[in-house]
């Protein structure tokens, strides 16, 4: 079984702080990892995926995540907040041991970025 | 490309009545999602097809939901008899052929069931 935790419901920050978004996984195998973020009356917008190489991943919008195996941890990350980037965050995992093309998604985190 | 195209936008009808929307995915893709977000449970994921096959429903939460997708181009998910605790926002997504690909989703439709 997968499974994603995204342990905060909600996380504010000021402009131009970092900002960063925790996201914890569960699977039997080896993970491939996503990170989603949804801005109001929207889907679901890709930002950035981790499937094996360098654990730093690089994504859209000056967006960033670190792979930790040993943590089991997917943290997303962006050094400068943006007021713009206030919005529903979503983190994903598959297991590379399953079969079919099935993500879980988190809970996902509301940020609020203040001015 | 156009995206994912979901319609309708926003659906409001009465308890007991059926409900089908519809999803058009990127041409192209082989795999097709449906989710369903709420507030209490977050985002599900209903059922998903590859090459218009059914691969797993176990999301699906009854009977009175039902999915299919005729085509490649194609696919609806319908609601019959629909209930109040339906309500929430459905959404479709698709991909390449690939357990590494990347999922697109559409705008959704927001369903409120008086």
């Amino acid at each position: 079984a997968q499974s994603v935790a995204q342990p905060e419901d909600q996380v504010n920050v000021a402009e131009g702080n970092p900002l960063t978004v925790k996201c914890t996984y569960s699977v039997s195998g080896n993970p491939y990892l996503f990170w989603y973020v949804q801005y109001p009356n929207r889907g679901l917008q890709f930002l950035l995926k981790y499937i094996t190489g360098d654990n730093l991943v690089k994504g859209s919008y000056g967006f960033e995540a670190e792979f930790n195996k040993s943590q089991t941890s997917f943290h997303l990350k962006k050094p400068s907040a943006l007021v713009s980037d206030s919005a529903l965050y979503f983190c994903a995992v598959r297991d590379m041991a399953a079969a079919g093309n099935k993500l879980t998604f988190g809970g996902g985190t509301r940020v609020l970025v203040k001015p | 490309d156009a995206g994912v195209i979901q319609s309708p936008r926003h659906e409001v009808t009465e308890m007991g009545q059926e409900v089908t929307l519809r999803c058009k995915p990127i041409s192209g893709h082989d795999y097709l999602f449906w989710y369903r977000q709420t507030m209490m449970r977050g985002l599900e994921l209903l059922i998903y097809f590859n090459n218009n096959v059914p691969i797993d429903d176990s999301g699906m939460p009854e009977d009175r939901f039902s999915a299919k997708m005729p085509n490649a181009s194609f696919s609806t998910l319908k609601i019959q008899p629909s209930e109040p605790r339906d309500s929430a926002v459905y959404f479709c997504a698709s991909s390449l052929e690939g357990a590494v690909e990347t999922q697109y989703f559409g705008p959704g439709t927001r369903l409120l069931v008086l």
